[in-house]
């Protein structure tokens, strides 16, 4: 698997927009980068995931560099509902990784 | 169908016992994951399954763990002879042949006592 690294913590305030960078500079021309997140007592939810180009979709968008080295995960309106671990998971199938130990996002009333 | 079922949802047992956690995946899923979560840890895999078949096993998957999916839909996971350091949140996934998403239930969380 490509290591990732993403900051322990990130917080934001309610209703402004929020960018969750990740690092993956050993990433594989064919991974994937998918990006899961995980309420507190749920278990993972799929966000978003992408190739080459940014994606988007009705919870995120996904910015992807022109090198593929890093992403970033783009919430456009934060609310207290999107408080949760994010993780970033460069891999081809996203279902048999390792997560990592994610970006804990704080989000303030 | 309303996604990925677990059971039970706790389990506490006393050390040396076995425990065994059921998967009930979304219907027209054929790929079924298993995955070990500990406090302040993201999830690692354990196995995968495609149909009946066990493809993938972690390292982590010790011989105290098996697991199996018979007829290609719920599985089970036990534990035999279950240690303290086995206390942790087990969690299924499915996901469907050609698609690279992967969908969680909510977890089991084990306690070894």
């Amino acid at each position: 698997d490509a290591k990732t690294t993403q900051p322990n913590s990130m917080e934001s305030n309610e209703e402004e927009p929020v960018h969750l960078p990740c690092n993956h500079s050993t990433i594989s021309g064919t991974d994937y980068i998918h990006w899961y997140r995980q309420l507190p007592s749920q278990g993972p939810e799929y966000v978003i995931h992408g190739l080459t180009s940014n994606v988007n979709n009705r919870m995120a968008s996904l910015a992807i560099a022109e090198d593929r080295k890093s992403s970033t995960l783009i919430l456009h309106r934060a609310t207290l509902r999107d408080a949760a671990v994010y993780y970033c998971i460069p891999r081809a199938n996203a279902g048999k990784s390792t997560f990592g130990d994610g970006t804990t996002l704080t989000v303030k009333p | 169908d309303t996604g990925v079922s677990q059971d039970p949802r706790h389990k506490i047992t006393k050390r040396g016992q076995n425990v065994t956690f059921r998967c009930d995946p979304i219907s027209e899923h054929n790929r079924l994951y298993w995955y070990r979560q500990t406090l302040g840890q993201g999830p690692e895999f354990l196995t995968y399954f495609q149909n009946e078949a066990q493809l993938e096993k972690s390292r982590l998957l010790s011989d105290r763990f098996s697991a199996e999916r018979p007829k290609g839909s719920f599985s089970t996971l036990e534990i035999q002879r279950t240690e303290q350091g086995d206390s942790a949140m087990y969690l299924c996934a499915s996901a469907q042949e050609g698609r690279t998403e992967a969908f969680f239930g909510q977890g089991t969380r084990l306690t070894v006592v």
